[in-house]
C-alpha cells in the first residue's frame, strides 16, 4: 500500500509568493496532521484534522497559514504571503483511530520549503 | 518548561558499542510513550513503543520510569545503520494519535 504522499518534495520561492503544499493520507486513516520541522524548533504540530474537520489549529503560526481538507484523501497547507522564516521541512502525517496502534502516526516524505 | 526534553547530542559511538539515551517529560498524566527514528533528510518513523514493564526488540531496549518521568532507549552492538536521530514521543492524552508531543531528538553517529 502507498504511504502518505506529499507534493511537491522541494519548493523554492521568493518572499511574498503564495505556497501550497499538498498531502494524500493513507487510505482509511481518519486523522491528518501537518507539522513543520526546523533545527531550532524541532517538529512542531501546526494543525490536525479528524474526519476532515479541523480540530486544533493552535499551532498555526499566524494568519498567513491556512489548511484545508476538502475530503478524506486530500489536504492542503497554504502560506500566503511566504516569508524567509517559513523555510523548513513540512510533514504531513496520518493515523487511524480504531483498532490497535492508534498512537502511531505515519509520516509522508515531507516538503522542503525554501523562501528566498 | 518544555514538555519533552532530550539531549540533542551528537553521540559519537564506535561500532559494536552500547549506547543509551534518555528523555524526560513534564506531564505526569502522560499515558503512552514511543521512540521514533528519523534518518537524515527523511521522515520520522516509529521505532518502538515503550511499555511500563520495559520492552525489547532485538538490539533495542526501551524503559519507562514514571516516578522520575523519563524514558530511555538502549542500543546494544550498535551498527553503522543505527546512525540517525531518535525522537522521544509522549502522548499526554489518554490515547489516540492526536495527543503526541515530539522531542527535538538525539543525534546518534556510529563510527566505524
Amino acid at each position: 500500500d502507498a504511504g502518505v504522499i506529499q507534493s511537491p518534495r522541494h519548493e523554492v520561492t521568493e518572499m511574498g509568493q503564495e505556497v501550497t503544499l499538498r498531502c494524500k493520507p493513507i487510505s482509511g486513516h481518519d486523522y491528518l496532521f501537518w507539522y513543520r520541522q526546523t533545527m531550532m524548533r524541532g517538529l512542531e504540530l501546526l494543525i490536525y484534522f479528524n474526519n476532515n474537520v479541523p480540530i486544533d489549529d493552535s499551532g498555526m503560526p499566524e494568519d498567513r497559514f491556512s489548511a484545508k481538507m476538502p475530503n478524506a484523501s486530500f489536504s492542503t497547507l497554504k502560506i500566503q504571503p511566504s516569508e524567509p522564516r517559513d523555510s523548513a521541512v513540512y510533514f504531513c502525517a496520518s493515523s487511524f483511530s480504531a483498532g490497535g496502534n492508534t498512537d502511531t502516526q505515519y509520516f509522508g516524505p515531507g516538503t522542503r520549503l525554501t523562501v528566498l | 518548561r518544555k514538555e519533552v526534553e532530550q539531549d540533542p547530542g551528537p553521540f559519537n559511538v564506535p561500532e559494536g558499542a552500547t549506547v543509551a539515551f534518555n528523555c524526560t517529560y513534564s506531564n505526569s498524566a502522560s499515558q503512552s510513550f514511543f521512540w521514533y527514528r528519523q534518518d537524515c533528510r527523511k521522515e520520522p518513523k516509529l521505532l518502538m513503543s515503550v511499555y511500563s514493564s520495559g520492552n525489547e526488540d532485538g538490539r533495542f531496549t526501551a524503559q519507562l520510569n514514571r516516578a522520575s518521568q523519563y524514558i530511555s532507549l538502549l542500543i546494544r552492538d550498535s551498527k553503522l545503520s543505527d546512525s540517525a536521530t531518535y525522537l522521544c514521543v509522549v502522548n499526554h492524552r489518554g490515547g489516540g494519535a492526536d495527543g503526541l508531543t515530539f522531542g527535538k531528538g538525539t543525534h546518534l553517529i556510529i563510527q566505524p
